[in-house]
């Protein structure tokens, strides 16, 4: 079965820091990985998804992710906060091609951004 | 273009009520899928269709749970006999395609408080 944990339930960084959201997952072969956002009271919004073609992957609102199959990593990354990211953090997993469809997500990173 | 819409946002309902929560999806979207999000953690998968067919249902939590999507476009999940472990929110997500990699779309969900 899949799994994914993401390491941290809460990480606060001043404004203009770098940002980092720790995830790793657990599959038998590699999966697909997802990042979402979370606004209060709002849906899951896409950052950025890792479906097995560049390693590096750019979302939206400057983060990226890199895929570390050695490491079974995918971790959330942004050069420089800003008050706008804060929010809740979800990384997940699905697949691969021909198997579960549905999202497995981890408990979520609260990131809070200091001014 | 319009996103994935629910209703009602938000149901109290007393122990033992009967509650059915409406899922519009984005238009021409194949793939519907429904989570439970507890408070504090991360969205756990309910069940899946594919246009009107439910492909899996084995996150549904008990026999009291029913979902259903007759002409392949609008879903809704009833809950029979609500129990207070039942309160949370409930996520939809559609997707274009079939596929494990596509990315799914949320609705804001429905928060459910059984009292």
């Amino acid at each position: 079965a899949q799994s994914v944990t993401q390491l941290g339930s809460h990480v606060s960084v001043s404004e203009g820091a770098l940002v980092l959201l720790r995830c790793n997952y657990s599959s038998s072969v590699p999966p697909y990985l997802f990042w979402y956002v979370q606004y209060p009271n709002q849906g899951l919004q896409l950052l950025l998804k890792y479906t097995s073609a560049a390693t590096l992957v750019k979302g939206i609102n400057g983060f990226e992710a890199e895929f570390k199959k050695s490491e079974t990593s995918f971790h959330l990354t942004k050069p420089s906060a800003h008050m706008s990211d804060a929010a809740e953090y979800f990384c997940a997993v699905s697949g691969p091609s021909g198997s579960a469809r549905q999202l497995t997500f981890g408990s979520g990173t609260q990131l809070t951004v200091l001014p | 273009g319009a996103g994935v819409s629910q209703s009602p946002r938000y149901k109290v309902a007393k122990r033992g009520q009967d509650v059915a929560l409406r899922c519009d999806p984005i238009s021409g979207h194949v793939s519907l899928f429904w989570y439970q999000q507890a408070l504090g953690q991360g969205p756990e998968f309910l069940t899946y269709f594919q246009n009107e067919a439910q492909l899996d249902k084995s996150g549904l939590p008990s026999d009291r749970f029913f979902a259903e999507r007759p002409e392949g476009s609008v879903s809704t999940l009833k809950i029979q006999r609500t129990q207070q472990e039942d309160s949370a929110v409930y996520l939809c997500a559609s997707s274009l395609m079939t596929g494990s990699q596509e990315t799914q779309y949320f609705g804001p969900g429905t928060r459910l408080l059984v009292l």
